[in-house]
């Protein structure tokens, strides 16, 4: 199994600032994943994060929103930069490696003021 | 594309009792994963229990059973001697096999509340 520590855990921001969620695995993971998920709906993926290359981004989530880096097995960031009030959500990492199964983070609750 | 369904999106039991949570999925595949994640309201994704595809035994984790059926593209969720700390949403899941690449398929989720 794999333990993910998210942070922050809930952040409440300004509009047109940025806010940087970071993911740390203990254990080195091939595939780390980032999630948006409004509240009592279900996971939207945003991006699939791999080590070393760029993230593949899902239809509707563009680099320059979601800006994401990867730099080794264990951690990962993702931005969420020009906020607006519609970004408000729950933001979720997750990641697989040699498991089955995927390992989640804590979640970030994001609200935009 | 895969896709997961969950029709309920509220379900009630009374504490003790036993709850079925339904899933069914579409996939064009042989081989898979099903899995049941519940999320309380700290947010945390806590695996319940996994299956393979190839495995015709249903698995089972404690108080968690699963009624697999392939043909039927089936995959309900059975709580027995349901506890208060089984209130939570609970998302069935959908994974191709020998893909670390593949992301996952949630379905909408299912509300559980358990009832003193």
């Amino acid at each position: 199994s794999a333990v993910i520590s998210q942070k922050p855990s809930r952040d409440i921001c300004q509009r047109g600032t940025s806010l940087t969620i970071q993911c740390q695995v203990d254990s080195q993971v091939t595939m780390m994943f980032w999630y948006r998920q409004q509240p009592g709906q279900s996971l939207t993926l945003i991006a699939t994060a791999n080590q070393g290359s760029e993230a593949t981004y899902e239809s509707g989530f563009v680099i320059d929103k979601f800006p994401i880096s990867r730099p080794n097995l264990t951690f990962s960031t993702l931005t969420v930069s020009n906020m607006s009030p519609e970004d408000s959500s729950i933001y979720l990492c997750s990641a697989t490696g040699g498991f089955t199964e995927a390992f989640f983070g804590q979640g970030t609750r994001l609200t935009v003021v | 594309a895969q896709t997961v369904t969950q029709s309920q999106p509220e379900m009630s039991v009374q504490e003790a009792e036993t709850v079925t949570l339904s899933c069914t999925y579409d996939t064009s595949e042989s081989d898979y994963y099903l899995f049941w994640y519940k999320q309380p309201p700290s947010r945390q994704m806590i695996l319940v229990i996994r299956q393979e595809a190839y495995k015709q035994q249903n698995a089972t984790e404690n108080r968690f059973s699963v009624n697999f059926q392939k043909a039927a593209k089936s995959f309900s969720l059975k709580i027995s001697d349901s506890q208060l700390g089984d209130a939570a949403m609970y998302f069935c899941a959908y994974r191709r096999a020998r893909s670390y690449g593949q992301n996952f398929v949630f379905g909408p989720g299912t509300r559980l509340s358990v009832l003193p």
